[in-house]
């Protein structure tokens, strides 16, 4: 079956460090890919997402480019600030189906 | 972009009562809803899918009996939590889909259950 492996957290730097957290996926086909984030307290929001193979997606500095050869997603950020602080889960969705499948979220904690 | 709301964000009851959640889909109709459940070491754990005018999908190991999941309207979910232990205490959160095709779900703010 379907499944997001993502780095453990948390993930802790300081303001304007660069950030990378892994995901790997394994799927059957090829998958729609995201990137979701959760504020303390609140619900889930999309981060930014792509749908084929070597597409970029891209929001508020962040960064993910879908890579078929090595199964993997991985989210980028050039310089974190304090308010980036939120887990951030990948997660994938096979074509076909409408159950997306998440990662156990990384917790990123930033610190002034 | 989609909005989906729910409510109550906060709710404290007693062991034994019963407790509703709502999710509302503010601009689109969602023919389908998902409902989750997650710990506090942050991994979410789908607990069912729930589809209008049809009975809710459990995911394994997740009592039907326990966890009612209605589907009444294209814009409105309901999860009602029976009986409710301290057990139960927990953030469950909904989210929405349009369609198969766009991929993307739209979640509500959660909600924080806690059972004394």
């Amino acid at each position: 079956g379907d499944s997001v492996t993502q780095m453990e957290g948390p993930v802790t730097l300081s303001e304007e460090a660069f950030l990378t957290i892994n995901c790997t996926y394994t799927a059957t086909g090829y998958p729609s890919l995201f990137w979701y984030v959760q504020y303390p307290g609140e619900g889930l929001q999309l981060l930014l997402k792509a749908t084929k193979a070597d597409d970029k997606g891209s929001n508020k500095g962040f960064e993910a480019t879908y890579r078929k050869e090595t199964t993997s997603f991985h989210l980028e950020k050039g310089s974190v600030q304090v308010s980036d602080s939120a887990v951030y889960f990948c997660a994938l969705l096979s074509g076909g189906s409408y159950i997306p499948t998440f990662g156990r979220g990384t917790s990123l904690i930033v610190h002034p | 972009g989609a909005v989906v709301s729910q409510h109550p964000s906060w709710v404290i009851c007693k062991s034994g009562t019963s407790v509703k959640i709502e999710c509302r889909s503010l601009d689109f109709q969602a023919t389908t809803m998902f409902w989750y459940r997650q710990f506090p070491k942050q991994s979410l754990m789908l607990m069912a899918t729930s589809n209008e005018g049809s009975k809710a999908t459990y995911e394994q190991g997740v009592e039907k009996d326990k966890f009612l999941i209605n589907h009444a309207s294209l814009t409105l979910s309901t999860l009602t939590v029976t009986s409710a232990h301290p057990e139960d205490s927990s953030f469950y959160i909904c989210s929405a889909s349009q369609g198969r095709n766009t991929g993307e779900l739209f979640f509500g703010e959660g909600s924080r259950l806690t059972v004394l």
